[in-house]
């Protein structure tokens, strides 16, 4: 499958504070999907992008899908404890059928 | 609504005995079907998917096999266990809209 790269790998940071994590390939992907996952559970589906430029947002979680169709944002604001997992970006290319991973980004939330 | 069962949720297996892990989906018809591996909590990798009843996609080379014997039903296989078939393993479901929803895992432990 297509490598996507996302970063950063973790994030150590402060009830309240707002986050940004993001994933690049070097491939064109035509849906954009970020994925949180707790620990010994399967990852859940947080947003689904499917238009280049696509801004969507579900509560305090905001995503985009960017304009040259190779990356994605994934904007938390104003965390809180119960935020903390690991988040996963994926992508589909064009003509495939499963989805392709990013390696995660950590997140932990200090109260 | 759509459910996804996979069981069981852990499982230990010594080195050189089969595996069977099953994954059901109820509330739809003809979903794709997908078979991950997650290692150490991070990564997702493809092992298999599935578009339709007896069709079977592999991604990776392995010692493992899936087979789709009835429309909502996958199920990993593998003859001989490795110590390095270890791992997190998930099932997800798709369809139409390229967004996969996933299983709660099995946590597989070869010893």
């Amino acid at each position: 499958g297509q490598q996507l790269n996302q970063s950063p790998q973790s994030m150590f940071i402060q009830e309240g504070e707002d986050v940004s994590m993001n994933c690049t390939s070097s491939s064109i992907f035509n849906t954009w999907l970020w994925y949180k996952q707790d620990p010994g559970e399967g990852p859940v589906l947080l947003i689904a992008l499917y238009k280049a430029g696509e801004l969507t947002s579900n509560g305090r979680l905001t995503a985009q899908f960017g304009i040259t169709r190779k990356d994605s944002f994934l904007n938390i604001s104003a965390s809180i404890p119960s935020d903390v997992g690991i988040y996963f970006c994926a992508g589909q290319l064009d003509s495939g059928y499963a989805l392709n991973f990013g390696k995660g980004t950590s997140l932990l939330v200090t109260p | 609504s759509q459910t996804i069962h996979q069981w069981p949720a852990t499982l230990v297996q010594p080195v050189g005995s089969p595996l069977s892990l099953e994954c059901t989906v109820e509330g739809t018809s003809n979903p794709n079907l997908y078979w991950y591996r997650q290692a150490a909590g991070r990564g997702l990798q493809l092992l298999f998917y599935s578009v339709g009843i007896g069709q079977i996609s592999s991604e990776v080379p392995q010692n493992l096999s899936a087979s789709r014997p009835q429309d909502r039903q996958f199920i990993l296989s593998s003859k001989k266990l490795l110590l390095s078939d270890s791992g997190f393993y998930l099932c997800a479901w798709g369809q139409g809209t390229n967004e996969a929803f996933f299983g709660q895992g099995t946590r597989l432990t070869v010893v």
